[in-house]
């Protein structure tokens, strides 16, 4: 059964600093992890990486996939309150099921002023 | 227009009840999904339709169904809604393997 786990769960942290998001997979016949940002409603799209060691880059965010350790971070520099959201992480599998995302649980992200 | 609509945005229904929740959107995609969202456990996939004669269960089907009546329309019912279907459900969109899901606004329901 394809598997996506984020850490942390939770994370709080000051406006200004920079943090590190963490998701694992395992899936079988990777195709893409993909990252999404979720403030009140419905998820918005940051992020696909299908490449390892590749990073991906917009504004402050960035983020990179490990094939080999089966592992992906997002980066987020000199954090501002509206940064403040869910973070999920998705991977896609290849053949039929590539048409379907699993989702991790999600990482609670609060940027105190 | 938003590209993926859910009806209603929230709804309060009476256990044992049956309740549709509608997608629809303007993509033109083929792929279209439900999914369920409870706290602290990120996204569910209920069923998921890659055209109007596929429809597929996913990890999560028991006491739901689904009706694509035509490629843009995609409906979630639930035949007897119980409160531990209480959740935030999300319609997506897909254009294929390769390309990322458009979400709609949610549907937050409860049931008591």
């Amino acid at each position: 059964e394809d598997k996506v786990v984020q850490s942390p769960l939770s994370l709080v942290v000051h406006e200004g600093d920079t943090v590190t998001l963490n998701c694992s997979y395992e899936v079988t016949n990777f195709r893409s992890l993909l990252w999404y940002k979720q403030e009140k409603k419905a998820p918005t799209f940051l992020f696909m990486l299908t490449s390892s060691g590749i990073e991906k880059k917009s504004g402050r965010l960035s983020s990179i996939l490990d094939k080999k350790e089966l592992f992906s971070i997002l980066n987020i520099t000199a954090t501002q309150t509206g940064d403040s959201a869910v973070y999920l992480c998705a991977v896609a599998s290849r053949g039929k099921g590539a048409q379907k995302l699993v989702f991790g649980q999600g990482t609670r992200l609060t940027i105190n002023p | 227009d938003a590209d993926v609509t859910q009806t209603p945005r929230n709804r309060i229904t009476k256990t044992g009840k049956r309740i549709m929740l509608e997608c629809s959107q303007t993509k033109g995609h083929d792929r279209m999904y439900w999914y369920r969202q409870d706290p602290g456990l990120g996204l569910q996939l209920i069923y998921y339709s890659f055209d109007v004669k596929d429809i597929n269960k996913g990890e999560i089907s028991d006491g739901y169904s689904v009706s694509r009546q035509a490629q843009a329309k995609f409906s979630l019912s639930l035949e007897s809604a119980i409160p531990n279907q209480t959740a935030l459900y999300f319609c997506a969109t897909s254009g294929g393997a390769g390309y990322g899901y458009t979400f709609g606004s949610g549907t937050r329901l409860t049931v008591v």
